[in-house]
């Protein structure tokens, strides 16, 4: 049971302009929700965060929005890079198992073409 | 400062043939480790997690296997491989309620 999705396997953006990814989940207990960036054949690396107690989030160029009577969150990346080529993982976390058990969505590839 | 060291980079075993893959922490005490695998085309799936030496618990049901025999050491394992266990492993942790994980660079398992 997928709980955290993210429905666009794929995004092509131009350079300089922005790139919205998009993310869903079901659970309510989810409280805590991350963005990771991930290169081929490397580890995912972490990007940004947002806890449920805010609806937004921002560092630098990326900015995420959580919508939580949506169950939706996005990720923003402003202006879009050719470095930013990549594949982007949300993940999300509940609180209270006291520990940081992550699920995280089946990614979408982001292409920034010049 | 904390880093992770997972290995081998790459793998090319035979159907039915064993399996081991490592993973150690380094900089930080009792953290929670995890191994996760990226299957062609898929997202990334929780295989099995620990909150402690000895400590495994598994997300799905499979061919494979954990064990932590120290605290910041964890091993994949199987006895033998089948076709669909080739794919990418990642090995993770992370410190108490931090949910934040550092990855390793993965190993790349192909299973012929």
């Amino acid at each position: 049971d997928q709980q955290v999705k993210q429905n666009s396997p794929s995004l092509s953006v131009q350079e300089g302009r922005i790139s919205i990814l998009n993310c869903d989940y079901t659970n309510s207990m989810f409280d805590y929700f991350l963005w990771y960036k991930k290169y081929p054949a490397e580890g995912p690396t972490f990007l940004i965060s947002i806890s449920s107690i805010k609806d937004k989030n921002e560092d630098g160029r990326f900015t995420v929005f959580l919508n939580k009577s949506a169950k939706h969150l996005s990720l923003h990346i402003v202006p879009s890079q050719p470095g930013d080529s990549a594949v982007y993982f949300c993940a999300a976390s509940e609180s209270l198992r006291g520990w940081g058990k992550l699920q995280f969505g089946a990614g979408t590839q982001v292409v920034v073409t010049p | 400062s904390q880093t992770i060291h997972q290995w081998p980079a790459t793998l090319v075993q035979p159907v039915g043939s064993p399996l081991s893959l490592e993973c150690t922490v380094e900089g930080t005490s009792n953290p929670n480790l995890y191994w996760y695998r990226q299957a062609a085309g898929r997202g990334l799936q929780l295989l099995f997690y620990s909150v402690g030496i000895g400590q495994i618990s598994s997300e799905v049901p499979q061919n494979l296997s954990a064990s932590r025999p120290q605290d910041r050491q964890f091993i994949l394992s199987s006895k033998k491989l089948l076709l669909s266990d080739s794919g990418f492993y990642l090995c993770a942790w992370s410190v108490g309620s931090n949910y934040g994980y550092t990855f390793g660079s993965g190993t790349r398992l192909t299973v012929v």
